[in-house]
């Protein structure tokens, strides 16, 4: 079965750089997340998409941005980079009126910012 | 705020030996409350979706069951391939209809 695609799979970047990672989601699926997993962490919300309008909003900075396509694939834009961005980024995906709106994780993104 | 507490952080089993985790929550109406497993440097993989108290739900050596409190994944005569961290998480009616709010895990480890 298809899951979720996300590119780059590894990223590196200076301070201060811009990044921009992808996220592909599960075909027909509408609802689009993301979240930051620091080492040892549990995964933290940062935002969500559904039909391609922002549904909700977690602990982003300002600095990141993210936005959905028309086709559902999901852009999240991180500028000024800080050493403390270096953490696995997560996209999921779900579809929405499944009545458990069950989320389906990505591979993820590592960015090590030096 | 929705919260979310896993217990043990860490279990070395025996192959072999069986055991259960735990998965104590706070939520101001639960929609629903996942299991998932994540291996190093993965994306959380989807184990099991439970809604309601009394719930229960298996594949293969894995077991999860719900109460109002808390949930439990029992774990039955654990392979060395079952070692991974297993992430509690839990959807909440309140507020944000969207985020998910993990614990922070317990990382499991089969021994041969």
């Amino acid at each position: 079965a298809a899951g979720v695609i996300q590119s780059p799979r590894h990223l590196i970047k200076e301070k201060r750089e811009t990044a921009t990672l992808k996220c592909y989601p599960i075909p027909r699926h509408d609802t689009v997340y993301w979240y930051q997993q620091g080492p040892g962490q549990d995964p933290q919300f940062l935002i969500s998409f559904y039909e391609k309008m922002q549904s909700d909003k977690g602990s982003i900075p300002d600095r990141f941005s993210a936005q959905q396509f028309s086709d559902y694939h999901s852009e999240l834009n991180m500028s000024s980079l800080e050493l403390g961005d270096s953490a696995l980024y997560f996209c999921a995906s779900s579809l929405a009126g499944e009545q458990y709106n069950e989320q389906f994780f990505g591979p993820g993104t590592r960015l090590t910012v030096l | 705020e929705d919260q979310v507490t896993q217990s043990p952080e860490a279990l070395r089993l025996q192959e072999g030996e069986s055991s259960s985790l735990n998965c104590s929550y706070t939520v101001s109406g639960l929609r629903g409350l996942f299991w998932y497993r994540q291996d190093p440097g993965k994306g959380p993989e989807f184990l099991f979706t439970l809604y309601s108290a009394g719930e229960e739900k298996e594949k293969e050596r894995l077991k999860a069951t719900l109460t109002k409190k808390e949930s439990f994944l029992h774990i039955t005569a654990p392979k060395p391939e079952d070692s991974a961290t297993y992430l509690c998480a839990v959807l909440g009616s309140g507020g944000s209809n969207y985020k998910l709010t993990f614990g922070k895990g317990t990382l499991l480890t089969v021994n041969p």
